[in-house]
């Protein structure tokens, strides 16, 4: 079986400042981890991805998470949080032998101005 | 490059009335499909996939149905509606060689009334 939590529903961070979102995630095999954010009345994006490699990936509009094994956890981060990357943002995983996704609850993000 | 269309984009349709949303990708060829529910704009469900023509597989018991007519075509369907099926539907994509993500459609909005 394979589940991810996202423990915050709701982050919030002024302009300009760091953004973090938190992931862990439980597989039986090794995982491929990604992240996706929605904007209202539209289908998901995809961030980046985390399949095998070097522990901290990057992705698209300035997003980058690091995945920690031991602690089970792929945080997605941004140095410099923008208005514009308020939004829904979604982390999954599945297990390397499925292509089913298992999707986290969500975590609504707001930058305030 | 693929695209993924749904259509349509918003749906109100009464209590036992039926149900067709239909998802098309271009650009690629035998992709696995997806049909996910989002509720109250949070998680996702995952309702139906496919691996290949006339190949489903159902996630969730309940009186939706799926199909797969032709490489590329996923419908979602119903023969009578109940008020829970309101939600927003997602169809998705995956498979392309080298990939491991899912690509989304724009989505469909369905109020039964």
């Amino acid at each position: 079986a394979q589940s991810v939590a996202q423990p915050e529903d709701q982050v919030n961070v002024a302009e300009g400042n760091p953004l973090t979102v938190k992931c862990t995630y439980s597989v039986s095999g090794n995982p491929y981890l990604f992240w996706y954010v929605q904007y209202p009345n539209r289908g998901l994006q995809f961030l980046l991805k985390y399949i095998t490699g070097d522990n901290l990936v990057k992705g698209s509009y300035g997003f980058e998470a690091e995945f920690n094994k031991s602690q089970t956890s792929f945080h997605l981060k941004k140095p410099s949080a923008l208005v514009s990357d308020s939004a829904l943002y979604f982390c999954a995983v599945r297990d390397e032998n499925d292509y089913k996704l298992s999707f986290g609850a969500g975590t609504t993000v707001t930058v305030r101005a | 490059s693929q695209t993924i269309h749904q259509w349509p984009a918003t749906l109100v349709q009464p209590v036992g009335s039926p149900l067709s949303l239909e998802c098309t990708v271009e650009g690629t060829s035998n992709p696995n499909l997806y049909w996910y529910r989002q509720a109250a704009g949070r998680g996702l469900q995952l309702l139906f996939y496919s691996v290949g023509i006339g190949q489903i597989s159902s996630e969730v018991p309940q009186n939706l149905s799926a199909s797969r007519p032709q490489d590329r075509q996923f419908i979602l369907s119903s023969k009578k509606l109940l008020l829970s099926d309101s939600g927003f539907y997602l169809c998705a994509w995956s498979g392309e060689a080298g990939t491991y993500e899912q690509y989304f459609g724009p989505g469909t909005r369905l109020t039964v009334t």
